[in-house]
């Protein structure tokens, strides 16, 4: 399917726990963003990716580690769950030198007990 | 540093009502703006934007004019529907900045028939 999917959609994890949220795209766009959504706070980035292999923080980076060995791949990997990062996790991508607009995955659903 | 506020939710409207949501930005220059749309179980997408001061942003009935003078860029729209009920983000981008939109802490909208 064209398009930005995310898998899962819903995870229960516990404390402690590693957790990878898995987000492909099929447009080769160059950018890809990791947000998470909380209530109250809106979006807010957390890593983001200008190219494969090219990787940056946003502005929530702590407890997170992503990885992009390839163009339409950009895993990001809670390396040890907190309750904390219970949220909504989008992935998004852009094309490059039009990043302002970003197309949204439907997002995975993190419940850390 | 650059911030997005936008009026608290939720609002709840009657089906051709009037719709305004108010956002307001704090930037160092000229960001571009934009309103993003969440429909119930799905990431967000670009609704409209404007990139430079008196830009008028329009989209499905809605508008959004950038304001520089009052740094806003409040969205209208004159009739609204009973599918218009989403979450609205007002969101920026600094000028040069390839990477990241700041977003509003989302205004939840239900429209009822």
């Amino acid at each position: 399917d064209a398009g930005i999917t995310q898998s899962p959609r819903y995870k229960i994890t516990e404390t402690g726990r590693q957790v990878t949220l898995m987000c492909h795209q099929t447009w080769s766009h160059s950018y890809m963003f990791w947000y998470r959504q909380d209530l109250g706070h809106g979006l807010r980035l957390i890593y983001y990716s200008a190219a494969a292999d090219i990787t940056d923080k946003g502005e929530v980076p702590d407890g997170y580690v992503v990885s992009r060995s390839k163009t339409e791949n950009f895993p990001l990997t809670l390396e040890s769950a907190t309750r904390s990062q219970t949220s909504v996790y989008f992935c998004a991508s852009g094309e490059q030198g039009r990043t302002d607009t970003q197309y949204f995955g439907p997002g995975t659903r993190l419940t850390v007990l | 540093g650059d911030s997005v506020t936008q009026m608290e939710g939720p609002v709840t409207l009657s089906e051709e009502a009037f719709l305004t949501i108010n956002c307001t930005y704090t930037a160092t220059g000229y960001p571009s703006l934009f309103w993003y749309v969440q429909y119930p179980g799905e990431g967000l997408q670009l609704l409209l934007k404007a990139t430079k001061a008196d830009d008028k942003g329009s989209n499905k009935g809605f508008e959004a004019t950038y304001r520089k003078e009052t740094t806003s860029f409040h969205l209208e729209k004159g009739s609204v529907q009973v599918s218009d009920s989403a979450v609205y983000f007002c969101a920026q981008k600094a000028t040069g900045s390839a990477r990241q939109l700041t977003f509003g802490s989302g205004t939840q909208l239900t429209v009822l028939p």
